[in-house]
């Protein structure tokens, strides 16, 4: 059984480029959840999507927004790239309030 | 909104030294916490969960945590670390809401000298 996949493993992009991050939840799992970790912190909260819907979002301006497909996966889109998004995104998947996570998406903004 | 502190950004023991890192959290409401781990160039593991029930709880690799819903907290604990504890380790909470979103600490980095 697939655990949490998240592509790419790592990204380098612009300031003001706009990124596309992808992950598939574990099997089974119909909720996604994505988090940013900056560098020395723990993460932080962004969106959750179940049934295709953004159901509860964090503290992120519109800047940052997702998708969830008929299948599950999900996918976070970031628009007008800041050095400051340069962080660990990580997915989490859920079932019965617990959540597992994927291994990252590291994203440098240059 | 809860939020969690976690007490020690960093933390070095010898081999087979008792273990005790500290958390609270900040919620009027029914949590669920949890204790993950971070093994270097691994992700995120659950190391263990409370939702209910006996507040002695206990993990894998013979992590245990205690919840003193008093003192809002949810102290991890191992009696002797091994090297291979090295980590970070992340305390979070969960408004039970039905939801599943966590709210993180900021990690204690555990460095064990063999």
């Amino acid at each position: 059984d697939a655990g949490v996949t998240q592509s790419p493993t790592h990204l380098i992009k612009t300031r003001g480029q706009q990124v596309t991050l992808r992950c598939s939840p574990k099997s089974g799992h119909d909720t996604v959840s994505w988090y940013q970790q900056a560098l020395g912190q723990g993460p932080q909260f962004i969106f959750q999507y179940y049934e295709e819907e953004e159901r509860q979002r964090g503290n992120f301006p519109d800047r940052f927004s997702g998708h969830q497909f008929p299948n599950y996966s999900s996918e976070l889109n970031v628009n007008a790239l800041l050095l400051g998004d340069s962080a660990l995104y990580l997915c989490a998947s859920s079932l019965n309030n617990e959540q597992y996570f994927g291994p990252g998406t590291r994203l440098t903004v240059t | 909104a809860q939020s969690v502190s976690q007490h020690n950004h960093h933390v070095i023991l010898s081999e087979a030294a008792s273990l005790e890192l500290g958390c609270n959290y900040s919620y009027g409401g029914t949590v669920n916490l949890f204790w993950y781990v971070q093994y270097p160039g691994q992700h995120l593991q659950l190391l263990l969960k409370y939702f209910s029930g006996d507040p002695l709880v206990k993990g894998i690799k013979g992590f245990e945590a205690e919840f003193i819903k008093s003192k809002f907290s949810f102290n991890l604990r191992k009696p002797s670390v091994q090297w291979s504890d090295t980590a970070e380790y992340f305390c979070a909470v969960n408004a039970n809401s039905g939801y599943s979103t966590l709210t993180f600490g900021k990690g204690t980095m555990l460095l064990v000298s063999p």
